[in-house]
């Protein structure tokens, strides 16, 4: 859909390096999320965002911080990259306010850790 | 447990046969999503679901909230249709996702 980009769609890096990914949408909407997908979990949400500066963990938070300065961008960022980390990640956006016609997901961010 | 269950995990059809997921949930919802993920793709948001059910082409979903329980049904399958088929709640401003149906239609 359009209105929400993920960057960049795929990224190898070494264990140990920082590394962020970028969700940007330009739906104006309050709430962002970041959500994990692996093999037998489904997807899992990592943090979200309920305003500018405004967020909150998720389930499978530890290893992950987040930030949110501008309303278009939530930024997620692995410190210290690990092979767990290893997963595609998923930004999205409700629709509407409180999710009330589904959510917008983007493409998806191929994460290898090495 | 997992908070949302599917079932089953994986199907096989032939194309033109009728297919039904099914999806049960152990927390209080404000909404059910039924969403399509095609292989290496993205996800895309099918039907969102608070009662009753929801029609679109040859897609169905159906909700019973009083067993806490949906179904989406697909019918007349076609090849595209091949994709995993996710269940999501609203719990109530995040989703809890099943870990999703993968089904494949063959000719």
């Amino acid at each position: 859909d359009a209105g929400i980009t993920q960057s960049p769609r795929h990224k190898v890096t070494e264990t140990g390096t920082p590394v962020t990914l970028r969700c940007h949408q330009t739906e104006n909407h309050r709430y962002m999320y970041w959500y994990r997908q692996d093999p037998g979990h489904g997807l899992r949400l990592i943090h979200y965002s309920y305003g500018v500066k405004d967020t909150d963990k998720g389930e499978v938070s530890d290893g992950y911080s987040v930030s949110r300065s501008k309303t278009e961008d939530f930024l997620l960022t692995l410190e210290s990259a690990t092979s767990s980390q290893t997963s595609v990640y998923f930004c999205a956006i409700p629709r509407v306010a409180g999710g009330a016609y589904g959510y917008t997901f983007g493409s998806g961010t191929r994460l290898t850790v090495v | 447990k997992n908070e949302v269950e599917q079932s089953p995990q994986n199907l096989t059809a032939q194309e033109g046969e009728f297919i039904t997921i099914n999806c049960s949930y152990s927390v209080g919802i404000s909404a059910l999503h039924w969403l399509q993920q095609h292989p290496g793709g993205g996800i895309v948001s099918l039907f969102m679901l608070s009662s009753g059910k929801k029609k679109h082409g040859r897609l169905i979903a159906t909700i019973n909230i009083q067993e806490k329980h949906s179904s989406l049904h697909i019918t007349a399958s076609h090849p595209r249709d091949s994709a995993v088929y996710i269940c999501a709640v609203s719990n109530p401003d995040k989703l809890i996702f099943g870990t999703g149906t993968r089904l494949q239609v063959f000719p």
